[in-house]
């Protein structure tokens, strides 16, 4: 069954380091998304993106995150200069063309830790 | 922003008990999800609604939209031990952007 793998699943980085999450959606997939989970907490939504643009972006996206689709196959989220708040589990999902209904997979995530 | 409340935040039960959570909002959704969060892996989801009233099964688990779109509930019935997680209702108005609840975590008492 085909799903969202997720590189490093774990990065340990210090505070103002730049770090790239890496996710690989799956394959027929065109919706691409970011969330994150404190420890302990909700699951967050950060940014969608189709079509090589952003769609939608919440409030804690700010200039410090960006995400880029460099080829065909990753999908990355990169955040400019860490901090001890961005510690957090980070989830990639992604979904069909045809499911209007926001089917989303999500990848098993990346936990970051800043230091 | 919206907001979801999910209840309880935590339960124990008994291995064959029922289980049921329920999701409110002050907002209306047009789609609610139920997603389940295994221990160091991503939320998978469980069962979508679509429609105001709607009722879903999935196996033992039960989700209903409330006729409001303003609640949603998810029954999980004659537990067992793989059902030990965390649930997280959500929503979505198909603007690309769920909105999650809290989580109801689930414990299973031997």
């Amino acid at each position: 069954e085909p799903e969202v793998t997720q590189t490093p699943s774990h990065q340990v980085t210090q505070m103002g380091q730049e770090v790239i999450l890496r996710c690989v959606p799956i394959s027929n997939h065109l919706y691409f998304y970011w969330y994150r989970q404190i420890l302990g907490q909700k699951v967050e939504f950060l940014v969608s993106f189709y079509n090589n643009e952003i769609s939608e972006k919440s409030e804690i996206f700010d200039d410090q995150f960006s995400v880029e689709r460099p080829d065909g196959s990753n999908f990355t989220l990169k955040i400019r200069s860490t901090k001890l708040e961005d510690s957090a589990m980070y989830f990639c999902a992604s979904s069909a063309p045809d499911t209007a209904d926001y089917e989303q997979y999500f990848g098993p995530g990346t936990r970051l830790t800043v230091t | 922003g919206q907001q979801l409340n999910q209840s309880p935040q935590s339960m124990f039960i008994q291995e064959g008990e029922d289980v049921s959570m329920n999701c409110t909002s002050s907002s209306i959704f047009n789609t609610w999800l139920w997603y389940k969060q295994d221990p160091g892996e991503g939320p998978v989801l469980l069962i979508a609604l679509y429609k105001a009233g709607e009722l879903t099964s999935n196996g033992r688990l039960t989700a209903q939209f409330g006729i409001t779109r303003k609640d949603s509930f998810l029954n999980i019935s004659a537990s067992i031990p793989s059902d030990v997680g965390i649930y997280f209702c959500a929503g979505t108005n198909r603007d690309d952007k769920i909105i999650f609840g809290k989580g109801t975590r689930l414990h299973i008492l031997p």
